[in-house]
C-alpha cells in the first residue's frame, strides 16, 4: 500500500472563512490525483481527477492544486459555508499495470454558522 | 447513481454469524475495491481486486475473506463476526486509466 497522507485529520471553520488542507503521495511513477467528498452515512463523491503537474481545478467554491514533483496537492474552500462540512479524501494512483487507487485517511471539515 | 451496486444495503445478524456482502461494479470496471466505516473512523481499506486476482490487503481481519468472479463481481466474506464489526461497507470500482473510482452506496452490516 503506498503512502498517502492527509493533514490536518480535522479542522474546524467558520462559516465565510476560506480554509486549504493538504494531500501528501509518492513522487515517483506519478499518474493520477483523485479528490472526492464524503458525507457521513453516504458513498464518497468524485470531485477533481488531476494529472498534469501543476493543475489547478474548480468547481463552484473549492479548487485543487498539484505539484507532481514534490508529491503534494492542496484543496481549497473559499467562503466555507455549512454543506461544505464533510471528509475530503485524496487517492493516488501510480502508473502500473493494475491502476491501484490509494487512499488517504481524508479530511474531516465542519463548518461553523 | 454511480453504477455500482451493493447488495444488500442493510443487514442485522448476531454475533458469531456469518454474513457475504456482493458487489457489482460499473460495467466494464476490472477493479474492485472494498473498504470499512466503522463508527469515528475514516474509510479503512480493505482489498482490492483487478480482473479477479488478489492485488492488494489492507486492514482486511484474517476472518474476512474476498473473492472476485469471473464476471467481475465481487463478495466480501464476514465470519465468526463480534459486535465490532458492525460498520459501513463499502465497494467502489475503477476502470483502467485516469480515471478514479466509483463508489457504492454501501452496506449497513449492525451486529448485535
Amino acid at each position: 500500500i503506498l503512502n498517502v497522507e492527509q493533514s490536518p485529520q480535522s479542522l474546524h471553520v467558520q462559516e465565510g472563512d476560506s480554509t486549504n488542507f493538504t494531500c501528501s503521495f509518492p513522487s515517483s511513477n506519478f499518474y493520477a490525483l483523485h479528490w472526492y467528498r464524503w458525507e457521513t452515512a453516504k458513498s464518497p463523491e468524485a470531485l477533481f481527477v488531476m494529472t498534469l503537474n501543476g493543475d489547478e481545478k474548480k468547481k463552484g467554491r473549492i479548487s485543487a492544486t498539484l505539484n507532481t514533483k514534490e508529491g503534494y496537492s492542496y484543496l481549497y474552500i473559499k467562503g466555507s459555508q455549512p454543506e461544505d462540512s464533510a471528509t475530503y479524501l485524496c487517492a493516488f494512483r501510480p502508473r502500473s499495470n493494475d491502476y491501484k487507487l490509494s487512499f488517504g485517511a481524508g479530511t474531516t471539515v465542519t463548518v461553523r454558522a | 447513481d454511480s453504477g455500482v451496486t451493493q447488495t444488500p444495503k442493510h443487514l442485522i445478524t448476531a454475533t458469531g454469524q456469518r454474513v457475504t456482502l456482493r458487489c457489482s461494479p460499473r460495467s466494464g470496471d476490472l477493479s474492485v475495491y472494498w473498504y470499512q466505516q466503522s463508527l469515528d473512523q475514516g474509510l479503512q481499506f480493505l482489498i482490492h481486486y483487478y480482473n479477479g486476482e488478489e492485488r492488494a490487503k489492507g486492514n482486511i481481519l484474517e476472518r474476512f475473506s474476498a473473492q472476485q468472479f469471473p464476471d467481475l463481481h465481487s463478495e466480501l466474506n464476514l465470519s465468526s463476526l463480534e459486535l465490532g464489526d458492525s460498520a459501513l461497507y463499502f465497494c467502489a470500482s475503477s476502470p483502467p486509466g485516469v480515471t478514479g473510482a466509483f463508489f457504492g452506496q454501501g452496506t449497513r452490516l449492525t451486529v448485535v
